[in-house]
């Protein structure tokens, strides 16, 4: 247990409906990061945050996604009109803002999406 | 970041040494080497990581040739618990909070 835990840890879901993950980081992370994982592929960069402001986006998280961390702490991830092609595992990672820790990630154990 | 080329996969017998390679030939002067690893449906876990010299932990240790452009990472006595996904990652240490970018990592199966 790395300490990052994520809500749900599957979710079948319809075409076509809203979804939402919630993880919860390392208390004292500052950072947060949000990947998607398919089948056979290494984890892909979704988005990050840097306490609450959201600092950068893949072009992967099209505008179906939408993420937010309000409060610096824990952060959700909706998926709206859900596709086929969304199924995937949504991992969630944070790291300390330390540069004597150099950005190492600590991730949660994710939250598999079916979309049938 | 720099781009990194891993076998797909590795067998490994249990109680053996795993040694894993990568290569990094286009690695840059500030760029470290990480390593990760996934064991089937779990999140990736930090392992290891160095600049030039080799370095050791608890659960592995890292071999960084000369040039930096290759790096072996070493299960010194292999378990049926190491198998999994293991991914070299390349890139620079800073402050900045920028993602990790994965490949397609070897796939180390421990055989007893």
């Amino acid at each position: 247990d790395t300490g990052v835990s994520q809500d749900p840890r599957h979710k079948i879901t319809k075409r076509g409906q809203n979804v939402t993950f919630r993880c919860d980081p390392i208390s004292e992370h500052n950072r947060l990061y949000w990947y998607r994982q398919t089948l056979g592929q290494g984890p892909e960069f979704l988005t990050y945050f840097q306490n609450e402001a959201q600092l950068e986006k893949s072009r992967l998280l099209s505008d179906r996604f939408s993420a937010e961390r309000p409060k610096g702490s824990f952060s959700t991830l909706e998926i709206q009109r859900t596709e086929q092609g969304d199924s995937a595992m949504y991992l969630c990672a944070s790291s300390p803002d330390s540069h004597l820790i150099g950005n190492i990630q600590y991730f949660g154990a994710g939250t598999r999406l079916s979309v049938l | 970041d720099a781009k990194t080329t891993q076998p797909p996969s590795m067998d490994c017998a249990e109680g053996r040494a795993a040694n894993l390679p990568c290569n990094h030939s286009t690695i840059s002067g500030n760029e470290y080497v990480y390593w990760y690893r996934q064991i089937h449906s779990q999140g990736p876990q930090y392992i290891i990581h160095g600049l030039k010299n080799n370095e050791t932990n608890e659960m592995a240790s890292l071999i960084i040739t000369e040039d930096r452009k290759s790096s072996t990472l070493i299960l010194p006595h292999a378990t049926l618990r190491d198998t999994a996904v293991y991914y070299c990652i390349v890139r620079v240490w800073d402050n900045a909070g920028n993602m990790l970018t994965f490949g397609g990592g070897t796939r180390l199966m421990v055989k007893p």
